[in-house]
């Protein structure tokens, strides 16, 4: 069965520091990726998606994601974190079949202090 | 303003006592999802829709159902709730062709 990890469960920042999260999944064909984000008390929304074409993705809010096929990760990454970044970060990629599934991570939660 | 809609958005249960949580999108999407969040398991898919008609189990689907009451409407029935239901539900729907989820606001069910 496909399956995402999340290998940061928790990551503390200061303010203007770098962010890599980390994902890797398990599916060897054609795939979609995505990274979600949920700040605090709210729902899920779409930080940025993986289709083909290019693999270094634009996210909104100063976000990028580069698909590497031969390391099936798909790792997020923004040169300067700001505290209203503090949030609970998910990878995300589609099922097989043709489904619309989507398989999560256990997710990153990220603190970033001023 | 189009989106998902989750109702009610909290809620507290007595062990047994059984609820309906309410799913509405006005998107026009033909799939829709019931997931769980609960702390270090990230979200757990209950019940899927892909189209009107329709419905499969996910990864969790044991103490619960669904329906798939018309294109726009996807419920999720909890017969009898039991203290390890208690996580927050979240809603979601996509197009057939992709491009990621809407997801709802979430509800938060406490089952004591």
């Amino acid at each position: 069965a496909q399956s995402v990890s999340q290998h940061n469960h928790h990551v503390i920042l200061s303010e203007a520091a770098s962010l890599e999260l980390g994902c890797n999944y398990s599916y060897g064909g054609t795939v979609n990726l995505f990274w979600y984000v949920q700040y605090p008390g709210q729902h899920l929304q779409l930080l940025l998606k993986y289709f083909s074409g290019d693999p270094l993705v634009k996210g909104i809010k100063g976000f990028e994601a580069e698909f590497i096929k031969s390391k099936f990760s798909f790792n997020l990454r923004k040169p300067s974190v700001q505290w209203s970044d503090t949030a609970e970060y998910f990878c995300a990629v589609k099922g097989p079949y043709n489904t619309d599934k989507l398989i999560f991570g256990t997710g990153t939660r990220l603190q970033v202090f001023p | 303003n189009a989106g998902v809609t989750q109702t009610p958005k909290f809620q507290v249960l007595k062990t047994g006592q059984s609820m309906t949580l309410q799913c509405a999108q006005d998107m026009n999407h033909n799939s829709m999802y019931w997931y769980r969040q609960d702390p270090g398991m990230g979200l757990r898919l209950i019940y899927y829709s892909a189209s009107e008609g329709t419905t499969d189990k996910g990864e969790v689907p044991n103490g619960y159902n669904v329906s798939r009451l018309n294109k726009r409407e996807f419920s999720l029935r909890l017969e009898s709730a039991a203290p390890s239901q208690t996580s927050v539900y979240f809603c979601a729907s996509s197009e057939v062709t992709g491009g990621g989820y809407t997801f709802g606001s979430g509800t938060r069910l406490t089952v004591v």
